[in-house]
């Protein structure tokens, strides 16, 4: 079964600071990877996905962008956070047969 | 693109009743599937029950079933015998099954559900 790791669980940041949030995935090779964000306690908005090495796409064009660097590794980073970045920043892998979604733990994000 | 309407923000049931939670969405693909997703206050995604579109039965596990009504793009879900642990909030949730999709989720806006003991 697949897992993922995602850290860290909390991050304080001030505003105009970088950022870099990893997620790395175990039980699995190849594996389509997804940041979600979740604002508020509500509804989780896609932010990128990967189905490959180095292949990044970007659903909302924001101050964030996503690095693919090997495999099962993800990292969602800004230069410069602003106040809008704070939330709730999810990984997501997707199983072989479309029902396996995996979510990691998550990462409270807040930009002060 | 598609949508998820989740209608109901909150919802409450006591404890060893019956609750269901609707969930409406639009797509014009005929070949998809739906979720729903239960996240506790740890915020832990935990996947509760999963439809694809082409099987015409209605998912079940355990204590959580599903209506699913392909043609009026709805898919609720029933939670039988509440216990004050389904307390969270629910996520109904939408994916393409063709390649092209690449797997992305289209999640509602959530529904908090409080078990009253």
């Amino acid at each position: 079964s697949q897992t993922i790791h995602q850290w860290p669980a909390t991050l304080v940041q001030p505003v105009g600071s970088p950022l870099s949030l990893e997620c790395t995935v175990e039980g699995t090779s190849n594996p389509n990877l997804y940041w979600y964000r979740q604002a508020a306690g509500r509804g989780l908005q896609l932010l990128f996905y990967s189905v490959g090495i180095g292949q990044i796409s970007s659903e909302v064009p924001q101050n964030l962008s996503a690095s693919r660097p090997q495999d099962r590794q993800f990292i969602l980073s800004s230069k410069k956070l602003l106040l809008s970045d704070s939330g709730f920043y999810l990984c997501a892998t997707r199983g072989t047969k479309n029902y396996g979604y995996t979510f990691g733990s998550g990462t409270r994000l807040t930009v002060v | 693109a598609q949508t998820v309407t989740q209608s109901q923000p909150e919802m409450s049931v006591q404890e060893a009743e019956t609750v269901t939670l609707s969930c409406t969405y639009d797509t014009s693909e005929s070949d998809y599937y739906l979720f729903w997703y239960k996240q506790p206050p740890s915020r832990q995604m935990i996947l509760v029950i999963r439809q694809e579109a082409y099987k015409q039965q209605n998912a079940t596990e355990n204590r959580f079933s599903v209506n699913f009504q392909k043609a009026a793009k709805s898919f609720s879900l029933k939670i039988s015998d509440s216990q004050l642990g389904d307390a969270a909030m629910y996520f109904c949730a939408y994916s393409n099954a063709g390649g092209t999709s690449y797997g992305k989720l289209t999640f509602g806006q959530g529904t908090i559900l409080t078990v009253h003991p």
